[in-house]
């Protein structure tokens, strides 16, 4: 299975909360689990990337959290702002075959002043 | 402008018409990706290319749709005889090598009308 599973679709924060994006995938031979930003009209733009080798990785206030076991990760995003309003899509790829990328369905954030 | 560049941004297509789509990838990147993304989805992978050479083309429609990257000059796909259900916005990925982060253009906008 290829596919990548991204909750949730929408989600309204007010400005220093912290949203939560989760996903979840099936192919167990993924080794490279990037998160995008896109802003409308954009391209996406690589935000932060994990390995499943570490658990966590900290990118400024951005963090993701990674469980091998449960085959789920997730982003974090700390005192969150209205300049963060996006759509955030969390993917994932094989390493040995080209890289090529699995993307979740996105989750468009509002982060309210 | 060290980034991915796309042209043209936007293209509007008649049906029956064909769409060729323009990328150059950023300094140094000899591997090109190709995405499309529907109205409210994610982005799906269409083909992986290096210069002179279609490495995966597996998400590509078998018909219809083809992509180069030649030895001089930007990558190019190519849609002939579009339909509406060809709208989308068309984004180009490059990387340094297999296996490297992806960095996305800002997209072609095709509308077919």
């Amino acid at each position: 299975q290829q596919q990548v599973k991204q909750s949730p679709q929408s989600l309204i924060v007010q400005k220093g909360g912290i949203p939560i994006i989760n996903c979840a995938y099936e192919n167990t031979a993924f080794d490279y689990f990037p998160w995008y930003q896109q802003f409308p009209g954009k391209g996406p733009a690589l935000l932060i990337a994990i390995r499943p080798d570490v658990s966590e990785k900290k990118e400024g206030r951005f963090t993701i959290s990674f469980n091998k076991s449960a085959k789920q990760f997730s982003l974090h995003i700390m005192d969150s702002q209205p300049g963060d309003s996006a759509t955030y899509f969390c993917a994932a790829s094989k390493n040995n075959a080209g890289n090529m990328l699995t993307f979740g369905g996105g989750t468009r954030l509002m982060v309210k002043p | 402008n060290a980034g991915v560049m796309q042209n043209p941004r936007h293209l509007v297509r008649r049906r029956g018409q064909e769409a060729r789509l323009r990328c150059s990838p950023m300094k140094g990147h000899s591997h090109v990706y190709w995405y499309r993304q529907l109205p409210e989805e994610g982005l799906k992978f269409m083909v992986y290319l290096q210069k002179e050479n279609i490495i995966d083309e597996s998400g590509m429609p078998k018909e219809r749709f083809s992509a180069e990257f030649p030895k001089e000059g930007p990558s190019i796909l190519r849609i002939q005889q579009v339909v509406r259900g060809d709208s989308a916005a068309y984004f180009c990925a490059s990387s340094w090598d297999r296996g490297y982060e992806q960095y996305f253009g800002p997209g072609t906008r095709l509308t077919v009308t």
